[in-house]
């Protein structure tokens, strides 16, 4: 059972352009939601993350929108670049326990210049 | 930011040796380590929770004698593939937190080959 489904699966926008990837989840005990960023060959690196009391959180470039009543969330790149070209996993977790997260399965993103 | 270093980034070996990985938190204590294994083009796979001086818990069909994991510190835990075959090959991620209410972080990760 995917407990958090993530997509696209993959995504190519061009230089400027604001890709968007959507995740949705099932358990209602999570109240944790990172995205991680993930160049080939290395590990996947904390990018940005949202709490449930939040609808929305701006980091940089990075936007996340949350929506809980549908159970959704979404990273928006704004402005993106060549060197956004990545894969992006959306996870879930809940703080209250461990910060073990359940990931999404992962868009591959590129961007062409 | 917190860093967790693994090594080695890149291992070959041959079918039937053992192959250890280790990774080290850098600047804060981890009480608790996570390890990962992750298929081309796949999400990330935890295989299994080590917290510092006792038995690693592994996930449902993570074979514990396979994959040996010693979490003797609070900077260090390590990742033994025993008697490697090809289909062990694969990305090993390590990440690491202060404690099971803190964010972990992500090691650089490890591609084995098995040849």
């Amino acid at each position: 059972q995917q407990q958090v489904k993530q997509s696209p699966q993959s995504l190519i926008v061009q230089k400027g352009g604001i890709p968007i990837i959507n995740c949705a989840y099932e358990n209602t005990a999570f109240d944790y939601f990172p995205w991680y960023q993930q160049f080939p060959g290395k590990g996947p690196a904390l990018l940005i993350a949202i709490r449930p009391d939040v609808s929305e959180k701006k980091e940089g470039r990075f936007t996340i929108s949350f929506n809980k009543s549908a159970k959704q969330f979404s990273l928006h790149i704004m402005d993106s670049q060549p060197g956004d070209s990545a894969t992006y996993f959306c996870a879930a977790s809940r703080a209250g326990g461990s910060y073990i997260p359940t990931f999404g399965r992962g868009t591959s993103l590129i961007v062409h210049p | 930011g917190a860093v967790v270093s693994q090594h080695p980034s890149r291992v070959i070996c041959k079918s039937g040796t053992s192959v250890k990985i280790e990774c080290r938190s850098l600047d804060f204590q981890a009480t608790t380590m996570f390890w990962y294994r992750q298929f081309p083009k796949q999400s990330l796979m935890l295989m299994a929770t080590s917290n510092e001086g006792s038995k690693a818990t592994y996930e449902q069909g993570v074979e514990k004698d396979k994959f040996l994991i010693n979490h003797a510190s609070l900077t260090l835990s390590t990742l033994t593939v025993t008697s490697a075959h090809p289909e062990d090959s694969s990305f090993y991620i390590c990440s690491a937190s202060a404690s099971s209410n803190t964010e972990a972080f992500f090691g650089q990760g490890t591609r084995l080959t098995v040849v």
